[in-house]
């Protein structure tokens, strides 16, 4: 296992609606990223999150957003909902210092369908 | 941005059998690159890192090959077992964005008995 644990484990939302996903990291790891894996794609990143301000972000939406909290834990936020966000979001802990990141490590992933 | 693909979708191998699973990138000034697993409901797992300072790593029946003249990565494992059934992904470090992956499609691997 790899210390990094997200719920809900499946959420079913309809188009409109707003979702909050969760990520508890890896003791004492100031990084989180977040990812989105649509059906049968490889993961594709959303935001990362270093020290509890927003690090960079891929090709998402304003409607994407995210926090960090000092206890290691993080959530997604996904406002308006589109069927098209339907996935599986993933989230990934690491240690980054000096300009290097050590492994990510990541959770098991909610599964999120929007109807 | 970057752009990392898999050259096939599906590997099935023979329980006993090695297995490769190739990749191809296109940013040459990459230089760090993962391969992760990825098993049915779980989250990817990692496997076997190499940066570009090295053509070939070798851990615990796996085993990376980079290639940087034709921008090509593979990975290895001998003796695959039903446990290695899952899918594979390469993934790319780099962005601005510190430690951000960029991820291929994965292929498919299965064992058979």
């Amino acid at each position: 296992e790899t210390g990094v644990t997200q719920s809900p484990t499946h959420l079913i939302k309809t188009r409109g609606q707003q979702v909050t996903l969760r990520c508890s990291s890896q003791s004492g790891h100031n990084t989180v990223s977040w990812y989105q894996q649509a059906l049968g794609q490889g993961p594709q990143f959303i935001f990362q999150y270093y020290r509890e301000e927003e690090n960079g972000r891929g090709n998402f939406p304003p409607r994407f957003s995210g926090l960090q909290f000092p206890n290691y834990s993080s959530e997604l936020n996904v406002n308006a909902l589109e069927l098209d966000d339907s996935a599986l979001y993933l989230c990934a802990s690491s240690l980054a210092s000096g300009g290097y990141t050590d492994t990510q490590y990541f959770g098991p992933g909610t599964r999120l369908t929007v109807l | 941005g970057e752009s990392v693909g898999l050259h096939l979708p599906t590997l099935s191998v023979q329980e006993g059998d090695n297995s490769i699973i190739n990749c191809a990138y296109s940013n040459s000034a990459s230089d760090y690159f993962i391969w992760y697993k990825q098993e049915s409901g779980k989250g990817p797992q990692f496997i076997i890192d190499i940066r570009s300072n090295m053509d070939k790593r070798q851990g615990q029946r796996v085993t990376v090959l980079l290639n940087k003249t034709v921008k090509h990565l593979s990975l290895q494992i001998a003796a695959t077992q039903p446990g290695d059934s899952a899918v594979y992904f390469c993934a790319e470090v780099g962005g601005s964005t510190l430690g951000r992956l960029y991820f291929g499609r994965g292929t498919q691997l299965t064992v058979w008995p």
